[in-house]
């Protein structure tokens, strides 16, 4: 049984380009939440999505987006990349009908330039 | 929002030692409080959680204990080894479900 995984594992940006991230949640998990994590951060809720809509949201700009797909897997878009966007993107799935624990992936880390 | 405020932010014990994080968090609303572990370049694991309706749990050396009233929770490792190095984050949530707040991280590092 396959945990959270991600992709890519690195990426490199510019300033001002546009990045799309990946996560495919745990077997039999549902709802999948991003995080940001900042180097010696702890991770920051961005948003998470559930039945392919967005129910919570972070104190994140709208140039954070998000979408879930009939497969539950999830994609974090980010337009418009600053520099202190460069952090690791944390993808975490969980279940609503087993306890919705949260299982983090490996993350991917985004550098902007 | 919920904040959440962990100490201390490093942490250093020798082998065998019992081991103390304590963090608070400000909604009175949040039930519950999961503790993830978080080795260098690897992903938060979850390893012990807690939910309002219980004051204390534990897993081996491992607990955790609550205290709603004053709207702290702890984590305890006993007998600790190498091996348990590395960062713990505390969080808090409205719900399991939801989003999780964490603590900025306590580096621990045990010494042999």
């Amino acid at each position: 049984d396959a945990g959270v995984t991600q992709s890519p594992t690195h990426l490199i940006k510019t300033r001002g380009q546009q990045v799309t991230l990946r996560c495919s949640p745990k077997s039999g998990h549902d709802t999948v939440s991003w995080y940001q994590q900042a180097l010696g951060q702890g991770p920051q809720f961005i948003f998470q999505y559930y039945e392919e809509e967005e129910r919570q949201r972070g104190n994140f700009p709208d140039r954070f987006s998000g979408h879930q797909f009939p497969n539950y897997s999830s994609e974090l878009n980010v337009n418009a990349l600053l520099l202190g966007d460069s952090a690791l993107y944390l993808c975490a799935s969980s279940s609503s009908s087993r306890g919705n624990e949260q299982f983090f992936g490996p993350g991917t880390r985004l550098t902007v330039l | 929002g919920e904040n959440v405020e962990q100490h201390p932010s490093t942490l250093s014990v020798q082998e065998g030692d019992s081991a103390v994080i304590k963090c608070t968090y400000s909604d009175s609303a949040s039930n519950y409080f999961p503790w993830y572990k978080q080795e260098l370049g690897k992903r938060p694991q979850l390893i012990i959680d807690i939910r309002s309706n219980v004051g204390e749990k534990k897993d081996q050396r491992i607990a955790v204990t609550l205290n709603k009233t004053a709207k702290h929770f702890s984590l305890h490792i006993t007998e600790t080894q190498p091996e348990d190095s590395a960062v713990y984050f505390c969080a808090a949530s409205r719900n399991s479900g939801y989003a999780l707040n964490f603590g900025k991280g306590t580096s621990l590092l045990v010494t042999p």
